[in-house]
């Protein structure tokens, strides 16, 4: 079965930077656009960023874009996140999600455990 | 971007209840509506992809219908284990959209 395992999480000063992973088995990587959604503890879920199968094409949130960059390494099985001018509204759960489709329509069929990240003087 | 409307924001119901949770688009997205369980500290669980199909090994309890912008999420004979937050989240213009998501929480 598909498993994605996050790390990188931590604490980080405003304006920092920090680099997540996440390590993909149990499944053909390469095979599949990936993605990073956060959750700010309590609150919602947004979706981050998301990744084709070879790095071609990225897509991300208004919020994140031009100060966070998704990667992967399709050697590795692994797929990255690296934030940049990190802001307080950054704080969140970070999941590493797997893109799906069965048609035309798109979701996230496997998820992380998540990895925390804290903005905080 | 699509909107997701989604209600109510919190329900409260009795073991063995029927649940019902809408989510209303901004926009027409056809049935590429899903929904999403999360368990207290644990990542969400897809349960429904394209408004109406089952993720595999999701119980017959529950189902989703609806197309076009509104769309509807059911717990049949609600039990104790489904005490979560469910979401609703749809993919557009190369942006993923959740709803604001909905508490369920058993009397």
């Amino acid at each position: 079965e598909a498993q994605l395992v996050e790390s990188g999480g931590g604490l980080v000063q405003p304006g920092g930077s920090l680099r997540l992973s996440c390590a993909a088995s149990g499944f053909t990587f390469r095979s599949y656009w990936m993605s990073w959604v956060r959750q700010v503890p309590g609150k919602g879920l947004e979706w981050v960023a998301d990744i084709k199968q070879d790095g071609s094409d990225k897509y991300y949130v208004d919020s994140v874009r031009g100060r966070f960059t998704i990667l992967r390494d399709n050697a590795k099985n692994s797929l990255y996140l690296q934030m940049n001018s990190l802001r307080a509204e950054d704080t969140a759960i970070y999941y590493c999600a797997r893109d799906s489709s069965q048609g035309s329509g798109w979701f996230f069929d496997y998820w992380g455990q998540g990895t925390l990240v804290t903005v905080s003087s | 971007d699509i909107q997701m409307t989604q209600s109510p924001s919190s329900l409260s119901a009795s073991v063995g209840d029927r649940v019902t949770i809408t989510c209303q688009a901004s926009q027409d997205i056809n049935n590429h509506l899903n929904w999403y369980q999360q368990k207290l500290g644990k990542a969400p669980k897809l349960l429904i992809y394209d408004a109406s199909n089952l993720a595999t090994g999701v119980p017959s309890r529950f189902s989703g219908s609806g197309s076009g912008t509104d769309f509807t999420f059911t717990i049949n004979s609600l039990q104790p284990e489904d005490i979560a937050t469910y979401y609703c989240q749809t993919y557009g213009n190369y942006v993923y959209t959740f709803g604001q998501g909905t508490k369920l929480e058993i009397k």
